[in-house]
């Protein structure tokens, strides 16, 4: 049973266009987390929703937009892609918002704009 | 602010130690260390909380200095599993984790 799980592992896609990574979580985690890592490996938060609620929207192009139907899932629909939006997506959960407990990520999705 | 990790990367043969600093220019809560293997999801290590406790389980422990604002991930008697990069997360105690520049460790026979 895969506890953090993304979709799709790989994206290609044209310039310009939209596409939305999907996240899940069956560890019954109330905070969820979109993190990027770009080709130098550093790791940088997007968003995170603790209960389907937004709490950290870091600087972000508003292309960007997360949803959470639910506190297990956490979805990232990204609009307008551009080259250097190419990275690695994860998403990640930790059992409560303060930063006590550690993260579980999931899989990433190698996103790729050409 | 992103916290500063040391080495950037190590080579180290099985069997031999080796230690990796992280530090902040920030008042930190907590700090947690990973490791991501190649092509993978970091992996959660252990995380250490304000009060300067030292954490570990098998060969590898950390330790955290408040006051410095400082940790280090103490690894022993390394084996190739060891392989990958390690990231250090910073908390100053609101929710976000803010992740170190990463340690690239990679272990030879």
């Amino acid at each position: 049973d895969t506890a953090v799980s993304q979709t799709p592992k790989y994206l290609v896609t044209q310039m310009g266009n939209d596409k939305s990574i999907k996240c899940e979580q069956n560890l019954g985690h109330d905070t969820m987390y979109w993190y990027k890592q770009d080709s130098k490996k550093f790791l940088k938060i997007m968003f995170s929703y603790n209960n389907k609620e937004l709490i950290i929207n870091e600087t972000v192009p508003n292309r960007f937009s997360p949803k959470s139907p639910d506190k297990a899932h956490l979805n990232l629909h990204i609009n307008s892609l551009e080259l250097g939006d190419s990275a690695v997506y994860f998403c990640a959960s930790s059992q409560e918002g303060l930063p006590n407990y550690g993260y579980t990520f999931g899989s990433g999705t190698r996103l790729t704009v050409v | 602010q992103q916290p500063v990790q040391s080495p950037q990367a190590v080579i180290l043969r099985e069997g031999e130690d080796a230690v990796i600093n992280c530090s902040s220019s920030k008042a930190l809560y907590s700090v947690h260390w990973y490791r991501q293997k190649h092509g993978e999801a970091p992996v959660f290590l252990m995380i250490l909380l304000k009060g300067g406790e030292q954490k570990g389980h098998d060969k590898i422990s950390a330790s955290f200095n408040e006051k410095k604002q400082q940790s280090s991930l103490y690894l022993t008697a390394s084996q190739l599993s060891y392989s990958g990069t390690y990231f250090c997360g910073t908390s100053g105690g609101y929710q976000k984790v803010t992740f170190g520049t990463g340690t690239k460790l990679q272990v030879i026979p």
